[in-house]
């Protein structure tokens, strides 16, 4: 069964630094890797997809892919107290689409 | 506009009384899902369907039934509800789960569901 771990947080950085969120899962056969926002209260939205090692940019937001070591980051640069949310990482392929993980809840301090 | 609506957004009912939520897309996708989402646990997949009259289960689907008789439409079910139910709910529509870059899923505003 497919798991996905993250760190639950709170991950606190002041305004204007980089704010780096991990992810790890187990699933070796995984082609597609999530990073989704959440605000409190409301649903989940797509921030970027990533599929291939290495690096993919895209604005602020920086996914990271790494499958020998089967993790995922997600680096925000210049933090603004508006991304302050939680963070979910979630792996994808196959019929059931989508495994997340619990989330990560980042607060950007003015 | 693109969008996955759900109703109703709130919901307060009793144990035992059968209710429905409903759940529709206009994006034309093949596959929708219905997770649940708690504190501390993320979001858990309930049900999922690849496409019209086909579902299947997905990681806690006790207590849940599914139908999908047309391709917009993905009512979730509680026949008998119970206080363990207590949650809030997502509804998710994607292209067609499988392929990296269409595995996005799009997702509905939620319902929060409280059961007493």
């Amino acid at each position: 069964q497919k798991e996905v771990e993250q760190n639950s947080g709170p991950l606190s950085v002041p305004e204007g630094a980089i704010a780096s969120l991990n992810c790890t899962y187990s699933d070796r056969g995984s082609q597609s890797f999530f990073w989704y926002r959440q605000y409190s209260g409301k649903s989940p939205e797509l921030i970027m997809f990533i599929y291939s090692n290495g690096d993919k940019e895209d604005g602020r937001f920086t996914a990271q892919l790494n499958k020998a070591s089967q993790y995922v980051s997600l680096l925000i640069r210049d933090s603004q107290p508006s991304d302050s949310a939680t963070y979910l990482c979630a792996q994808g392929g196959g019929r059931r689409a989508l495994t997340f993980g619990s989330g990560t809840r980042l607060q950007v301090q003015p | 506009e693109a969008q996955v609506t759900q109703n109703p957004r709130y919901l307060i009912t009793v144990t035992g009384k059968k209710l429905t939520v409903t759940c529709s897309q206009n994006m034309n996708h093949e596959y929708m899902s219905w997770y649940r989402q708690d504190p501390g646990l993320g979001l858990r997949q309930i049900y999922y369907s690849m496409n019209v009259e086909v579902t299947d289960k997905g990681d806690v689907p006790e207590g849940y039934k599914v139908s999908r008789k047309e391709k917009r439409n993905f009512p979730l079910i509680l026949e008998s509800p119970s206080p363990n139910q207590t949650s809030l709910y997502f509804c998710a529509s994607s292209p067609s789960p499988g392929q990296a870059s269409t595995d996005t899923q799009y997702f509905g505003p939620g319902t929060r569901l409280t059961v007493l």
